[in-house]
């Protein structure tokens, strides 16, 4: 099947520092990309959806200068964390969707753990 | 809006079989799935139906919709240790409109 890699798998980051957490396709181009937000025990949260050369479209209630996303190619999209506080600390997962063996599917990566102290 | 409601909870013995249900309020909805999630891991995309479909089997797993009263669920047939996750229930309008996932359903398989 279709993979989506992120990396990294998990960030210790202090207070007030950058993350940048990356998204790829690894075999298939991705036409639309996702972030999503997941507290523990609970669902997913989309946070915002890129498509590729155009600007991110945020959820409401997401704070774009804080959370700033990138889709510079059909396979990588960049999730960047600004001036990171714990209460952003959780688990962040990517999807992507493109055409793979005639459907257009939506493929996760594997998440990154953020922990921010 | 869109709303997607699972039950939090279901516990089985193991070889038993299990079901997972799924309401959605969204009667324009095409595409129904079904994702597993493993402790500290991704979405793994287990199935999905379209929503002309009635059912859909896929090895041990079985999908029934009834597009009617707007209820999806998972049939697990002959459920395994392994199979203990969390279990979503997703559901979107077109191929390009993000998903719109239910809170989840942990299943706990009783050895």
């Amino acid at each position: 099947g279709a993979v989506v890699s992120q990396h990294p798998s998990w960030v210790i980051c202090k207070s007030g520092t950058s993350v940048k957490i990356e998204c790829r396709s690894l075999d298939f181009q991705a036409t639309t990309m996702f972030w999503y937000r997941q507290f523990p025990k609970q669902s997913l949260m989309l946070m915002a959806t890129s498509n590729e050369g155009s600007k991110a479209t945020y959820e409401q209630g997401v704070e774009k200068d804080k959370f700033l996303i990138n889709h510079a190619s059909l396979t990588l999209s960049t999730l960047t964390v600004t001036s990171a506080h714990p209460e952003d600390s959780s688990f962040y997962i990517c999807s992507a969707r493109g055409r793979v063996r005639g459907s257009n599917e939506q493929y996760f990566g594997p998440g990154t753990r953020l922990t921010v102290t | 809006g869109e709303d997607v409601e699972q039950s939090l909870f279901l516990s089985v013995r193991e070889g038993d079989s299990s079901v997972i249900n799924c309401t959605y309020t969204d009667s324009s909805s095409t595409y129904l799935y079904w994702y597993k999630q493993e402790p500290g891991a991704g979405l793994q995309l287990l199935t999905y139906i379209f929503s002309n479909m009635d059912m859909k089997q896929d090895q041990r797993l079985t999908v029934l919709l009834n597009k009617k009263d707007k209820h999806l669920s998972l049939r697990i047939a002959d459920t395994q240790t392994g199979d203990s996750a969390i279990y979503f229930c997703a559901e979107t309008l077109s191929g390009n409109t993000p998903l719109v996932f239910g809170k989840g359903t942990r299943l706990s398989v009783i050895a």
